[in-house]
């Protein structure tokens, strides 16, 4: 169980134009939701925090209007990228929470979104 | 706030090595500690986890002590292999349910 999926797996797109990354976990209620970003020579970083129903929660320096965040249900949440530029080129990673707070509070990561914006 | 230092990387062993990968944290509270690993053009897999002081994790040969004296959560492995190649994270959960991961290390091992 807790498996968490994402499409599309890679998007080419050019600039100008907005994606959208889904995030879904596939067996199990996701409270809260995580996107990540993840940068050449591999750190993580923390995007941003969603919860179902709620706006999302943004990391310092991590542009709102750029970075649309959606948790639409307990199983799904999407990312839109808008007016993608090269520099959005990264590994985009969600993960998905059964709790909000407690000692048991593990992340199940999807497998990564990788983005190309020409 | 909260913090994970990880050793930086690369590791590079030959198979059968053994290996340590250091990681240290800074938590107010008493986190969760976990090991993530990331093989190339994947997402992170859960490796093993620690709740609490002295709990030690272990899964598919690797090894952590949660270590509250030392605020320490080192990964260990008795005999690397070519498989194990990857990128591991180590990372905390605590009390504001926001995670923390450290940069990464990146594990190269050589036939």
């Amino acid at each position: 169980g807790a498996v968490v999926s994402q499409h599309p797996s890679w998007v080419i797109c050019k600039s100008g134009t907005s994606v959208k990354i889904e995030c879904r976990s596939l067996d199990f209620q996701a409270t809260t939701m995580f996107w990540y970003r993840q940068f050449p020579k591999q750190s993580l970083m923390l995007m941003a925090t969603s919860n179902e129903g709620s706006k999302a929660t943004y990391e310092q320096g991590v542009e709102k209007d750029k970075f649309l965040i959606n948790h639409a249900s307990l199983t799904l949440s999407t990312l839109t990228v808008t007016s993608a530029h090269p520099e959005d080129s990264s590994f985009y990673i969600c993960s998905a929470s059964k709790a909000l707070a407690g000692d048991e509070a593990e992340q199940f990561f999807g497998p990564g979104t990788r983005l190309t914006v020409l | 706030g909260d913090s994970v230092t990880q050793m930086e990387g690369p590791v590079t062993l030959s198979e059968e090595a053994f290996l340590t990968i250091n990681c240290t944290y800074t938590a107010t509270g008493y986190p969760s500690l976990f090991w993530y690993v990331q093989y190339p053009g994947e997402g992170l897999q859960l490796l093993l986890k620690a709740t609490k002081a002295d709990d030690k994790g272990s899964n598919k040969g690797f090894e952590a002590t949660y270590r509250k004296e030392t605020t320490s959560f080192h990964l260990e492995k008795g005999s690397v292999q070519v498989s194990d190649s990857a990128v591991y994270f180590c990372a905390l959960w605590g009390g504001s349910y926001i995670p923390t991961f450290g940069r990464g290390t990146s594990l190269i091992v050589h036939p």
